[in-house]
């Protein structure tokens, strides 16, 4: 069974610094990767897909890196913005088509 | 491409109801997925379609749940006599044709529903 850990579960950052978000998994055998960002009460937006044949992913001032076969995916985000605050989670789907979740990060962004 | 549709926003229900839940994916996606979420934890898989077939189940949608997506469209999820402990927000999601591997999830903005 694919599990999938985020660390750390929560942090808060001054505006204007970078945010380092972690995600590991147990089962290397995926097909992609995919972040989302949640606020509080919604539903999930994506934000950024790694294919299992990727290393990296960018979109504006997120990036988003793979490693499989270490099983580790990290999610900077530059120049942290109070709109930033939100939880970010990372899910992975592998040959079962469906997508296994971590619990999340918690971000605040202290302006 | 107005986003994935779910409706109520919020359903609270006494104890032994029965409620129903709609969802209306991105229209041509064909994959359609239903996950459940409560508070603190990431979204546990319940239920995916493929068109109008029910592919997969998890072991966690039991008796009382049942879900449908008759003509291949929009999905609906259905709880039967309520308990407690299904009180959860209630999550779907549709992907595009058959390129699961290749096509990001887009999600809908869920149901919480709330057992009294």
């Amino acid at each position: 069974k694919q599990e999938v850990t985020q660390i750390p579960a929560a942090l808060s950052v001054p505006e204007g610094e970078n945010l380092v978000l972690n995600c590991s998994f147990t089962d290397s055998a995926i097909y992609n990767l995919q972040w989302f960002r949640q606020d509080p009460g919604k539903g999930l937006t994506s934000l950024l897909l790694i294919q299992s044949s990727q290393r990296e992913q960018t979109s504006g001032r997120l990036n988003a890196s793979l490693d499989k076969s270490s099983g580790r995916s990290t999610l900077y985000i530059a120049a942290s913005q109070p709109g930033d605050s939100a939880t970010y989670l990372c899910a992975v789907i592998g040959g079962n088509n469906r997508l296994a979740f971590g619990k999340g990060n918690q971000v605040v962004v202290i302006p | 491409d107005t986003g994935v549709s779910q409706n109520p926003r919020h359903k609270i229900t006494k104890r032994g109801q029965n409620v129903t839940f709609r969802c209306d994916p991105i229209s041509e996606h064909n994959r359609l997925y239903w996950y459940r979420q409560t508070l603190g934890q990431g979204p546990e898989f319940l239920t995916y379609f493929q068109n109008e077939a029910q592919l997969e189940k998890s072991r966690l949608l039991s008796d009382r749940f049942s879900a449908e997506r008759p003509k291949g469209s929009f999905s609906t999820l259905e709880i039967q006599r309520t308990e407690q402990g299904d009180s959860a927000m209630y999550l779907c999601a549709s992907s595009l044709v058959g390129t699961v591997t290749n096509s990001p999830l887009h999600f809908g903005n869920g149901t919480r529903l709330t057992v009294t």
